[in-house]
């Protein structure tokens, strides 16, 4: 079974640029989450889909930030216009229905300069 | 505010030693405690995780310890080895919501 695909795995803009990282969850895996862990902290939550469905967004941090889920399958997640703050680790984890199984993806390295 | 904390936030044991690593909580609605492993470059994978009705929970050399009381749990690995150098999160769950909240980590190195 493929795991969760995360691409970029690294990515260096300017401040003001916009960036795009997507993930590939598990084929089947109805629920799709993002995480973010900055400068060695720990890892917070940003977003749940179901489907194509945004169940909870409440850790997005503003409104510069924007995840999609196309039809259910992939996830993107831009950042538009970047700042310094918003260099760190972006995870993508996805689950199946039920409790327990969530896998996580390599992640995606952002360096904001 | 930290929902989930975890110390220490770095260790370093001998090849054989235990070393032990700590978290404690406050929201009682969570019901579920795993704990995740990251290798550099890699995402956090579970590694062993327990329900609050059961005390300890032992998979090969990873033991958690877990006192609902308290609300503090710790994670145990025995007779450790070069290998298991690497993050480890303590984190917990809720069953009214599932996104996952983590600690901090602790980053672990085991010495020849």
């Amino acid at each position: 079974e493929a795991g969760v695909t995360q691409f970029p795995s690294h990515s260096v803009i300017e401040k003001g640029q916009t960036v795009t990282l997507r993930c590939d969850p598990i084929s089947g895996h109805d629920n799709l989450y993002w995480y973010r862990r900055v400068m060695g902290k720990e890892i917070k939550f940003l977003l749940h889909f179901v489907k194509e469905s945004k169940q909870d967004e409440s850790g997005m941090p503003n409104n510069r930030f924007l995840a999609e889920r196309t039809g259910g399958t992939y996830s993107t997640l831009k950042v538009q216009p970047a700042e310094l703050e918003d260099s760190g680790v972006y995870f993508c984890a996805s689950r199946q229905r039920g409790p327990d199984g969530y896998t996580f993806g390599s992640g995606t390295r952002l360096t904001v300069v | 505010q930290q929902q989930v904390k975890q110390s220490p936030q770095s260790l370093i044991v001998q090849k054989g030693g235990i070393p032990i690593i700590n978290c404690a909580y406050e929201n009682t609605a969570f019901d579920y405690f795993p704990w995740y492993q990251q290798f550099p470059g890699k995402g956090p994978a579970l590694l062993i995780a327990i329900r609050p009705d059961v005390s300890e929970k032992k998979e090969g050399r990873f033991t958690i310890s877990f006192n609902k009381s308290a609300k503090q749990f710790s994670l145990h690995i025995m007779d450790s080895q070069p290998g298991d150098s690497a993050t480890y999160f303590c984190a917990a769950r809720g069953t009214s919501y599932d996104k996952v909240i983590f600690g901090p980590g602790t980053s672990l190195s085991v010495i020849p």
